[in-house]
């Protein structure tokens, strides 16, 4: 069974750090491309972040870029997302999340962590 | 950046209803198109995708059709557990996705 389970949320001040995990089992994870989205309170999915299976590509959403760093380990199996400079509006449930079959859609999803940004 | 832009933002229906609902992209993305079922507190799941590819495990009452600019997502008889939000996803710029701003669905 595919599991995706993230960890590491929790409440930060404003202008800190926090670093996300996401932990994955039952499927070959060195050969999936790994994304991390997040969802704020009563909105929307935001798409965050891309890594290829490989890390060799990775792409930012405008609103995290030069803040957020996504990395992975692939003899951990596990996906990391790296978040600095803490704004209010990034507080939000953050999702990690896989296409198993086209890789452009997202079959297999976390059940999120909440990260809270406030004073 | 493709702008997803869904109508109705909400709908009131009954169970045994027709329900369709409508993304439209800001620029032609062929059929990469998928969307997504959410319930409160729980990660969206995956329902159609490139269109009109059902996923497999969801009930045959969920279609989608479209392609280019305009997609719908229909259900053809409302259950109780239909009721959600749903949200539609361009794939053409993948891996930089847009999601449109949801579709809430509530009993009527």
């Amino acid at each position: 069974e595919v599991q995706l389970v993230e960890s590491g949320g929790g409440l930060v001040q404003p202008g800190k750090s926090l670093r996300l995990s996401c932990a994955a089992s039952g499927f070959t994870f060195s050969t999936y491309s790994m994304t991390w989205f997040r969802q704020a309170p009563g909105m929307g999915l935001e798409w965050l972040s891309y890594i290829s299976d490989s890390s060799d590509t990775k792409y930012y959403a405008d609103s995290v870029k030069g803040r957020f760093t996504i990395s992975r380990d692939n003899a951990k199996n596990s996906l990391d997302l790296q978040m600095t400079s803490l704004r209010d509006e990034d507080t939000a449930v953050y999702y990690c999340a896989t296409g198993s079959g086209w890789q452009y859609y997202f079959d297999y999803w976390g059940q999120g962590t909440l990260v809270t940004v406030s004073s | 950046d493709i702008q997803m832009t869904q109508s109705p933002s909400s709908v009131s229906a009954s169970v045994g209803d027709r329900v369709t609902i409508t993304c439209r992209a800001s620029q032609g993305i062929s059929s990469w198109l998928a969307w997504y079922q959410q319930k409160p507190g729980k990660a969206p799941k995956l329902l159609i995708y490139a269109a009109s590819r059902l996923e497999s495990g969801v009930p045959s009452r969920f279609s989608g059709s479209g392609s280019g600019t305009e997609f719908t997502l229909t259900i053809s008889s409302l259950q109780p557990e239909d009721f959600a939000t749903y949200y539609c996803q361009q794939a053409d710029t993948f891996p930089q996705i847009t999601f449109g701003q949801g579709t809430r669905l509530e009993i009527k």
